[in-house]
């Protein structure tokens, strides 16, 4: 079945504490994306990346890190987490052009306090 | 630069109305438009696209959209909602230049009203 996939699911943790949420698709797909989504802001880009060892900032990338080792994984990265990241983030995979549709994982919501 | 405006971040129908959701896009190349739907605790899912094939793009669960260059819309429509149709409803645009980043509106919430 083709699928992204997210873990964790849900995470809550502290202020300051580094933490990493995977993403890995099985689609052989070139383009990944990380969003957030808050209400009221819809989805917003965080980073994304055109291929393996290729990545590039979105529009909210401050306090944020991403790789691309492997094509099928990006893993997004928070060094130090704080509470104005609390949010739902959504990795997203595609194929080739930016005519194709995005695959969306089911979301990682995340509370930092 | 690219934007879509969604206007009415929420809308309520009644069981068997006309669905109406609004979407305008702002592009300075010829654009590909989508409407993604959510469900609660669900990732997004494609619901359709317009890629400069047929301007009225039909979707899943009796969806469709139509594309006005003219007016830069692209309006989601649905004859007779049903209950199941309740989610929040995403527009979307991109385009083949530069890394065809894809710009989100802020959503509508649909209520479906028994």
């Amino acid at each position: 079945e083709a699928q992204v996939t997210q873990n964790p699911r849900y995470l809550i943790t502290v202020t300051g504490k580094k933490l990493t949420v995977t993403c890995s698709q099985n689609m052989n797909h070139e383009y990944m994306s990380w969003y957030r989504q808050d209400p009221g802001l819809g989805l917003r880009q965080i980073y994304y990346s055109m291929n393996v060892e290729v990545t590039d900032k979105g529009d909210v990338p401050e306090g944020y890190k991403v790789s691309r080792k492997e094509k099928r994984n990006f893993p997004l990265i928070l060094e130090s987490p704080s509470p104005n990241q609390t949010s739902l983030y959504f990795c997203a995979s595609r194929a080739g052009t930016g005519g194709n549709e995005q695959y969306f994982g089911p979301g990682t919501r995340l509370t930092v306090t | 630069a690219q934007s879509v405006t969604q206007l009415g971040s929420h809308v309520s129908v009644s069981e068997g109305a006309l669905v109406l959701l609004r979407c305008n896009y702002s592009s300075s190349v010829p654009p590909y438009l989508f409407w993604y739907v959510q469900y609660p605790n669900q990732g997004l899912q494609l619901l359709l696209k317009y890629t400069s094939a047929a301007t009225l793009v039909k979707g899943i669960n009796g969806f469709e959209a139509e594309f006005k260059k003219s007016e830069t819309s692209f309006h989601l429509t649905k004859p007779s909602a049903h209950m199941s149709d309740a989610a929040e409803y995403f527009c979307a645009v991109s385009h083949s230049g530069g890394y065809q980043k894809v710009t989100f509106g802020i959503g509508t919430k649909l209520q479906v009203i028994p």
